[in-house]
């Protein structure tokens, strides 16, 4: 059974600095890896999706790696600003269409 | 593209009460459409798969019949939390896949769901 971990539960920087939010996973027979936003009791957003063929993906200020080898994930946060102050999710696509979710990393962005 | 609504955003009601949440995709046709729950600091937690036209597939440990999932059409699904008590209290996602399989899976805003 998958496990997913995601380290540190919660981040607190200034704002400004660039930051790493780290994912890991216990399966590595994947098909992609999502890292999602997720702000107080809203829905989730979609920031990057790296197919299991891939390494990394970049979208403006974020970069996502995957090294399925050794399991892990990570998100690169650039020049961080308040309003990325939110949950950040990853989330493991597999088989039979399921996304095995991480329980998230708090990050808070002090102005 | 690719726009997910749920409706309601939130929802209050008693207990013993039976509470309907939508999940439509806007300007996609989903072939499949998923159901999460999310408890305060927990993961979101896949509660059970929908294809359109067919029963859902229900996730061990949740129970059928207490939450009703119908995907009549392409672009809507309904989870209907039946005879609802205060511990369904939940934050309810759902998401849409065009294709289903491994195909990005487009989320919905969110239903927050009160029993009192």
């Amino acid at each position: 059974k998958q496990e997913v971990t995601q380290i540190p539960a919660a981040l607190s920087v200034p704002e400004g600095e660039n930051l790493v939010l780290n994912c890991s996973f216990t399966d590595s027979a994947i098909y992609n890896l999502q890292w999602f936003r997720q702000d107080p009791g809203k829905g989730l957003t979609s920031l990057l999706l790296i197919q299991s063929s891939q390494r990394e993906q970049t979208s403006g200020r974020l970069n996502a790696s995957l090294d399925k080898s050794s399991g892990r994930s990570t998100l690169y946060i650039a020049a961080s600003q308040p309003g990325d102050s939110a949950t950040y999710l990853c989330a493991l696509g597999a088989g039979s269409y399921q996304l095995t979710f991480g329980k998230g990393t708090k990050l808070s962005v002090i102005p | 593209g690719a726009v997910v609504s749920q409706h309601p955003s939130r929802v209050i009601c008693k207990s013993g009460t039976s509470v309907k949440i939508e999940c439509r995709s806007l300007d996609f046709q989903a072939t499949t459409m998923f159901w999460y729950r999310q408890f305060p600091k927990k993961s979101l937690m896949l509660m059970a798969t929908s294809n359109e036209g067919s029963k859902a597939t229900y996730e061990q440990g949740v129970e059928k019949d207490k939450f009703l999932i119908n995907h009549a059409s392409l672009t809507l699904s309904t989870l209907t939390v039946t005879s609802a008590h205060p511990e369904d209290s939940s934050f309810y996602i759902c998401s849409a896949s065009r294709e289903g399989g491994t195909d990005t899976q487009y989320f919905g805003p969110g239903t927050r769901l009160t029993v009192l």
